[in-house]
């Protein structure tokens, strides 16, 4: 079956660094990927659609300029979380959707901030 | 727009007993729908799917059939085991290019034994 892998899987940084997480897919081409964002005991929030070769699609109240986002092949897109503070501690979550658009998840990155 | 409804958790069963967990859906068209799980400090990984009316996902004991005229697509087993206890997360997607899954906020299910 298709697979998504993330790296890294946890991340410790401290506040006012940036972080980047990759999100690849391993067997199948993903024209385009997603970005979405798990609060504890919470369902997934999208952060932004992200399509090879142009600019990601932010959902309303994610800020571009903090989460950057690139998706510079069909088999990799990156987020970017800049400045980090302790309120994006999060658990990060990318999907790639085949041809077929079905979607597959990696299985998520775990980002502390100190 | 698109909406998914599940039915709020926990829900907390003894091994071996029938699991039922109701997810109804709002959509315009026909959307395929999905059931997908999450354990502990993981991502999430596809449990069923079912792309068209009164078509049955199953997968690893558990079943869901697409009602269009009920917009529902219950997840049931009828017998769960300590290792099924995780996060349930129904979904549903027009399978179009740039669409992403939406969601419902999930149900908790645990198992003891």
């Amino acid at each position: 079956g298709a697979v998504v892998s993330q790296h890294p899987s946890r991340v410790i940084c401290k506040s006012g660094t940036s972080v980047k997480i990759e999100c690849r897919s391993l067997d199948f081409q993903a024209t385009t990927m997603f970005w979405y964002r798990q609060f504890p005991k919470q369902s997934l929030m999208l952060m932004a659609t992200s399509n090879e070769g142009s600019k990601a699609t932010y959902e309303q109240g994610v800020e571009k300029d903090k989460f950057l986002i690139n998706h510079a092949s069909l088999t990799l897109s990156t987020l970017t979380v800049t400045s980090a503070h302790p309120e994006d501690s999060s658990f990060y979550i990318c999907s790639a959707s085949n041809p077929a658009y079905e979607q597959y998840f990696g299985p998520g990155t775990r980002l502390t901030v100190t | 727009g698109n909406s998914v409804t599940q039915m709020e958790g926990p829900v907390t069963l003894s091994e071996e007993a029938f699991l039922t967990i109701n997810c109804t859906y709002t959509a315009t068209g026909y959307p395929s729908l999905f059931w997908y799980v999450q354990y502990p400090g993981e991502g999430l990984q596809l449990l069923l799917k079912a792309t068209k009316a009164d078509d049955k996902g199953s997968n690893k004991g558990f079943e869901a059939t697409y009602r269009k005229e009920t917009t529902s697509f219950h997840l049931e087993k009828g017998s769960v085991q300590v290792s099924d206890s995780a996060v349930y997360f129904c979904a549903l997607s027009d399978l179009q290019a740039g669409t992403a899954l939406i969601f419902g906020k999930g149900t908790t299910l645990s198992v003891s034994s």
